[in-house]
């Protein structure tokens, strides 16, 4: 079956330092999503990608879907305190269902 | 509020009894999701509906694990003979679809269940 692998697991920065974390599917796919959940919260869609070699940017975050359509990223620039938590990728099946990555953990030291 | 609701946020249970978790989807969304989270991970997809029918349902789901739409609106999850091993988040999301595409999903804040 499908499977969506994110790397790294964690990330710890200092606050104004980059970040960025990576998403890898087994399959080439129609489209990802990111989310973030806040320590003790729940998953928070952030953006959805769709076109081949697509860059969308929100504010200090910036989203790319690779050209295969297998892998994507998001990157964080100057960090806050405030972007504390777990972002997750995810790929749809076929049938509409989100398979989810395991996360990256970022905590952004003060 | 119109978000996602769950009920109830915390449930605390013996091994083997039954429970049964609701949640309350968007209004407007014709899809709806049960995902279970560990800590440490992503949430795992259980089964989803589409309106009222059940459309697909995890392999690695129990015959425990039954999960209901009746009226397309609300959802009842519910896990028969509880192991210790269920304990985790049960999260509860929305979406819309139109066509094949699917728009982001909603989530709930989620039930932790803890089987003890």
């Amino acid at each position: 079956g499908q499977q969506v692998m994110q790397i790294p697991q964690y990330q710890h920065v200092q606050e104004g330092e980059d970040f960025t974390t990576y998403c890898n599917s087994s399959t080439t796919l129609s489209n990802i999503q990111w989310y973030k959940q806040r320590p003790g919260g729940h998953p928070v869609f952030l953006i959805q990608l769709v076109k081949s070699g697509e860059v969308k940017k929100q504010k200090r975050l910036t989203f790319q879907f690779g050209e295969a359509k297998k892998n994507s990223s998001l990157h964080i620039t100057a960090t806050q305190t405030t972007d504390v938590g777990t972002y997750f990728c995810a790929g749809p099946t076929s049938y509409g269902k989100l398979t989810f990555g395991q996360g990256t953990i970022l905590t952004v030291h003060p | 509020d119109t978000g996602v609701s769950q009920d109830p946020r915390h449930k605390i249970t013996k091994r083997g009894q039954n429970v049964t978790f609701r949640c309350d989807p968007i209004s407007e969304h014709n899809r709806l999701y049960w995902y279970r989270q560990t800590l440490g991970q992503g949430p795992e997809f259980l089964t989803y509906f589409q309106n009222e029918a059940q459309l697909e349902k995890s392999r690695l789901l129990s015959d425990r694990f039954s999960a209901e739409r009746p009226k397309g609106s609300f959802s009842t999850l519910e896990i028969q003979r509880t192991e210790q091993g269920d304990s985790a988040m049960y999260l509860c999301a929305s979406s819309a679809t139109q066509g094949h595409f699917q728009y982001e999903q909603y989530f709930g804040p989620g039930t932790r269940l803890t089987v003890t």
